[in-house]
């Protein structure tokens, strides 16, 4: 079965520094583009940035609001996405997921992992 | 940035309705249009992606459709499992996603 899995959230106070992971398996995630979204009550679902497959330029792309805080990195070797994120505040607090289009070609967001908690907080 | 305005906010069916979301996108999005379910405390599910493509193992009932900036998804005939919020999400330009259509019982 496709499975993302993330992990690292927790509480971390402003201006700290958190690192997300997202393991996956069951498809092959060098192909794969990956993303990672964030999901508040307030905002809604907001993408964060992206990962393209190195077949595919292996670009990184992000939103605007990340603004050089957060930096995405991915290991295929061991089928794992990255998210770095430095100079927190209190409106990164979310559920984070990360998501992959299994490399197929018509971009959706096919699989979503099951999220983790970020709260940054004093 | 493009916009993802859906309607309505909240909706009130029973069971067997047939039921309709509508989703416009502030500008063109070329037919780059998904539509996901997401249940209390899980992650979004992918139903639907470029318009009207149903995803693998999703209920015939789902359906989408549209062009340019109008885009709705239909249900055929509400079952429980039904009852959730939905989302449209463009990714013509980025990603932006819709502010949700919860779906409830009446």
């Amino acid at each position: 079965d496709v499975q993302l899995v993330e992990s690292g959230g927790g509480l971390v106070k402003p201006g700290g520094s958190l690192r997300l992971s997202c393991a996956a398996s069951g498809f092959t995630f060098s192909h794969g583009w990956m993303n990672w979204v964030r999901q508040t009550p307030e905002k809604g679902l907001e993408w964060v940035g992206r990962s393209k497959s190195k077949t595919d330029g292996g670009t990184l792309d992000y939103a605007a609001f990340v603004k050089g805080r957060f930096i995405i990195s991915r290991d295929d070797l061991k089928s794992t996405l990255y998210l770095q994120m430095d100079s927190l505040r209190s409106e990164d607090t979310a559920v984070y997921f990360c998501t992959t289009d299994l490399g197929r070609p018509w971009g959706s967001m096919d699989v979503w992992g099951q999220g983790t908690m970020v709260i940054v907080s004093s | 940035d493009i916009q993802m305005t859906q309607s309505p906010t909240t909706l009130s069916a029973s069971i067997g309705d047939r039921v309709t979301i509508t989703c416009r996108a502030s500008q063109s999005i070329s037919g780059w249009l998904a539509w996901y379910q997401q249940k209390p405390g899980k992650a979004p599910k992918l139903l639907i992606y470029r318009v009207s493509s149903l995803e693998r193992g999703v209920p015939s009932r789902f359906s989408g459709s549209g062009s340019g900036t109008e885009f709705t998804l239909t249900i055929s005939s509400l079952q429980p499992d039904d009852f959730a919020t939905y989302y449209c999400q463009q990714y013509n330009r980025w990603y932006t996603f819709g502010q949700g259509t919860k779906l409830e019982i009446k």
